[in-house]
């Protein structure tokens, strides 16, 4: 079956600076990547479309220069938090689409101290 | 997307059949019935989907009412690696490019 990868799985950082998060389609091309965020006990939140050669589709309420989205392969999309405050510590997913579905990285947990 | 209304948790006995309801009374015609579910610190994972017809794979069956207003996931024989977050969502059917809403699911409990 397709499988996604993420890296890293866990990344801590000082306030201030920037986390670049990795997402990748193993074993099939996405032309459409997908990232969410997820709050303890909460559910998933779509981020962003991610298309490869042109702009990721930000959703309502998420900060485009925050959130740094490249989507520069068909096998490759990265988010990149920049000034990352302990308000960003989330769980942050990807997935990518082969035919009608979806396959979902595991995720990275992101801890701003 | 159309929105999904599920319980906010469930129990089930170990090796018993789990039974996850959902509401979609305003779906369109065009939209499938999706389902996922999250084990506890882990991306979701794809389980089964269907338009109008009752649908069965290795994972669940599928129940889709014939009004399509609700719909019903089955898990035959539950085991405790079913205990998850499982999330029911509507759709329009059109390839890896259409974006997935997560509602607020259901905690499934496989108890002992």
């Amino acid at each position: 079956g397709a499988v996604v990868s993420q890296h890293p799985s866990r990344v801590i950082c000082k306030s201030g600076t920037s986390v670049k998060i990795e997402c990748r389609s193993l074993d099939f091309q996405a032309t459409t990547m997908f990232w969410y965020r997820q709050f303890p006990k909460q559910s998933l939140m779509l981020m962003a479309t991610s298309n490869e050669g042109s702009k990721a589709t930000y959703e309502q309420g998420v900060e485009k220069d925050k959130f740094l989205i490249n989507h520069a392969s068909l096998t490759l999309s990265t988010l990149t938090v920049t000034s990352a405050h302990p308000e960003d510590s989330s769980f942050y997913i990807c997935s990518a689409g082969q035919g009608n579905e979806q396959y979902f990285g595991p995720g990275t947990r992101l801890t701003v101290t | 997307d159309a929105k999904t209304t599920q319980p906010p948790s469930m129990d089930c006995a170990e090796g018993r059949a789990a039974n996850l309801p959902c509401n979609h009374s305003t779906i369109s015609g065009n939209e499938y019935v999706y389902w996922y579910r999250q084990i506890h610190s882990q991306g979701p994972q794809y389980i089964i989907h269907g338009l109008k017809n009752n649908e069965t794979n290795e994972m669940a069956s599928l129940i889709i009412t014939e009004d399509r207003k609700s719909s019903t996931l089955i898990l035959p024989h539950a085991t405790l690696r079913d205990t998850a977050v499982y999330y029911c969502i509507v759709r329009a059917y059109g390839g890896a490019t259409n974006k997935l809403i997560f509602g607020t699911g259901t905690l499934l409990a496989v108890q002992p």
